[in-house]
């Protein structure tokens, strides 16, 4: 029973425009979201977190997204740069963290010049 | 300042045997979380440790163990490896346990491969 979805395995952005990556989650007691970048062979980057009082946090040019009544949570990155090519994966925490994070199974981000 | 380091970057097993992957959390951080990236899969959480105890383990069997001493750094130990045990280990740590906001920062991961 995945939690945490991320449907779009990968997603092609042409440099300069906004990339839009899509998350949704089924569990109601998640109240802390997170996007991570990952390159290969490295481990995952901490990008930009919401909590579940808010419905928008922005950071340069990363903004996420909460919608809680569909349980659904957006990153948006504006402009897209070649850096930005990476697997980008949402993430998502109860409470203190006790579980540790649910991760999604990540977004390929390809940007193309 | 450092960031979590892991080592080794690579480990060879063979099945049946143990292995052991270490992390070092960031300066001052006393939460440590393991983590595990099998092909295919999304992160699994492993563990957590905090102040020298084990707080919480995912749905793992037993034969995934560990420890974190006194310096807060952390041993993660497989026993009786199998060949679905092949996967990226990843080490997080995070300033302190319960803080509601505390985000977890990941080190570059232990690639274990058992054949």
């Amino acid at each position: 029973d995945q939690q945490v979805k991320q449907n779009s395995p990968s997603l092609s952005v042409q440099e300069g425009r906004i990339s839009i990556l899509n998350c949704d989650y089924t569990n109601s007691m998640f109240d802390y979201f997170l996007w991570y970048k990952k390159y290969p062979a490295e481990g995952p980057t901490f990008l930009i977190s919401i909590s579940s009082i808010k419905d928008k946090n922005e950071d340069g040019r990363f903004t996420v997204f909460l919608n809680k009544s569909a349980k659904h949570l957006s990153l948006h990155i504006v402009p897209s740069q070649p850096g930005d090519s990476a697997v980008y994966f949402c993430a998502a925490r109860v409470g203190g963290g006790a579980d540790g994070l649910t991760f999604g199974k990540g977004t390929h981000l390809i940007i193309q010049p | 300042e450092a960031g979590v380091t892991q080592s080794p970057t690579h480990l060879i097993k063979t099945r049946g045997q143990q292995a052991t992957l270490r992390c070092s959390p960031i300066s001052g951080h006393t939460s440590v979380y393991w983590y595990q990236q099998a092909l295919g899969l999304g992160l699994q959480f492993l563990l957590w440790y905090d102040e020298g105890e084990e707080r919480n383990r995912g749905n793992f069997p037993p034969r995934f163990s560990g420890r974190q001493f006194p310096n807060y750094s952390s041993e993660l130990n497989v026993n009786a490896l199998e060949l679905e045990d092949s996967a990226l280990y990843l080490c997080a740590s995070s300033p302190r346990a319960g803080g509601r906001s505390d985000t977890q920062y990941f080190g570059p991961g232990t690639r274990l491969t058992v054949l």
